[in-house]
């Protein structure tokens, strides 16, 4: 499978922290992409990191991506309650459309 | 309001009995997917369809057929649905070449007994 696989799989943090999610994966990609799910609901894209980029921002977000390690972590500054969802990564190998996503990492914030 | 939408929302039937959940775009997108997600699995493409009338397997296409005769429309046909098809499936869109951010339908939850 080419699967990814989210590190770790649970996440309990204070309002205010930093979380930090980790992502690792087989082969390699075109880009890798996080999305963001709150509770059995539609996914949510969050930021995409393209395979020749080994960072990136959007507002409290910051993604990093090692492709000699085929590893990415996702960095949420500053966390709000509002923040408690299931993150995932998602590898895209070639730039078609198959999508790949891992098991996810389950996020909580406390108030 | 851009979106994806899905129906039905909810579903429960039983063994063999052929259903449809139909996904609609209203973005122009040209590509689009489905998903299922398991407890422990994430989320698993069954299918895909990156133009009118072009489809592919995706990792878990067995027990699925999939038509794209439209371009805002992708349903999803279980034509003898099994207990194992049981889950929550998820439709998607993206622009096309260049445009790789996905857009999720909200999801439809289908229990087959």
């Amino acid at each position: 499978s080419q699967q990814g696989e989210e590190d770790p799989q649970a996440l309990s943090i204070q309002e205010g922290e930093n979380a930090t999610m980790n992502c690792s994966y087989k082969t390699s990609i075109n880009n890798l992409q996080w999305y963001r799910q709150n509770s059995g609901r539609g996914l949510v894209h969050l930021i995409l990191i393209r395979s020749n980029e080994r960072e990136k921002h959007s507002g409290r977000l910051r993604v990093t991506l090692d492709t000699s390690k085929k590893s990415s972590s996702l960095l949420i500054t500053a966390s709000r309650a509002a923040d408690t969802a299931s993150y995932f990564c998602a590898t895209d190998p070639t730039g078609a459309n198959n999508l790949f996503f891992g098991t996810g990492t389950r996020l909580t914030v406390i108030p | 309001e851009a979106q994806v939408t899905q129906n039905p929302r909810y579903l429960i039937t039983v063994t063999g009995k052929k259903l449809t959940v139909t996904c609609s775009q209203n973005m122009n997108h040209e590509y689009m997917s489905w998903y299922r997600q398991d407890p422990g699995l994430g989320l698993r493409q069954i299918y895909y369809s990156m133009n009118v009338e072009v489809t592919d397997k995706g990792d878990v296409p067995e027990g699925y057929k999939v038509s794209r005769k439209e371009k805002r429309n992708f349903p999803l046909i279980l034509e003898s649905p099994s207990p194992n098809q049981t889950s929550l499936y998820f439709c998607a869109s993206r622009p096309g070449p260049g445009g790789y951010e996905q857009y999720f339908g909200p999801g439809t939850r289908l229990t087959v007994t």
